[in-house]
């Protein structure tokens, strides 16, 4: 069990660019979630995945904002255009069932300037 | 909608004090209750949950909370603070979907901890 791992940790970008976070759930672990965490402020859901599919994206989640698990393995967060107010910690986690236990990476720090 | 508060944006309490970390919610029923703590530059570690029972929990570092419907309060409490405690901690509530699915977690603003030695 090495644990939830993401990356980048740190990523600092020109409003306007994209950007691409990765996250590597604990192996068997079905479910995989995405948060993000802004200064001052708890996480706020922003999508989760069963396996490969997609089941809930939050209305925090704008146009711009696209995450994938294609093999229900790892998962790519990507930000288009990006915007100050996109700056954040992007916090990903997994469970091995509906009911498990969240397991919380890191965090992938996004910084626009 | 439901909401979590927080209402202790900071606590500094001394090494070998007790400390109890408050926490109210908005619901429209009995949702499952969360403490995860968070080191910095570490991932949120859960400390203990409730989904049912009874409402005095156990988690993890000799911490523990009580659930208690008619206040909508679920405070975490240790009876004598370590200096390694010292992080930031935060409530959160999730849904009692079918299934059990926690997946989608409301999470207060947290408490900031500072222990002194």
């Amino acid at each position: 069990d090495t644990g939830v791992s993401q990356d980048p940790r740190h990523k600092i970008t020109k409003r306007g660019q994209n950007v691409t976070f990765r996250c590597d759930p604990i192996s068997e672990h079905n479910r995989l979630y995405w948060y993000r965490q802004t200064l001052g402020q708890g996480p706020e859901f922003l999508t989760y995945f069963q396996n490969e599919a997609q089941l809930e994206k939050s209305r925090l989640l704008s146009d711009r904002f696209s995450a994938e698990r294609p093999k229900g393995s790892f998962s790519t967060l990507e930000i288009q255009r990006t915007e100050q107010g996109d700056s954040a910690m992007y916090l990903c986690a997994s469970s091995r069932t509906a009911a498990g236990e969240l397991f919380f990476g890191e965090g992938s720090r996004l910084t626009v300037l | 909608a439901q909401s979590v508060t927080q209402p202790d944006i900071h606590i500094t309490v001394s090494e070998g004090a007790s400390l109890e970390l408050r926490c109210n919610y908005s619901y429209g029923a009995t949702p499952y209750l969360f403490w995860y703590v968070q080191s910095p530059g570490q991932g949120l570690q859960l400390l203990l949950k409730y989904f049912s029972g009874d409402t005095l929990v156990q988690g993890i570092k000799g911490f523990e909370a009580e659930f208690k419907r008619s206040q909508s309060s679920f405070n975490l409490r240790k009876p004598s603070v370590h200096w390694s405690d010292a992080a930031e901690y935060f409530c959160a509530v999730g849904p009692q979907n079918s299934g059990g699915s926690n997946y989608k977690l409301t999470f207060g603003k947290g408490t900031l901890l500072t222990v002194n030695p």
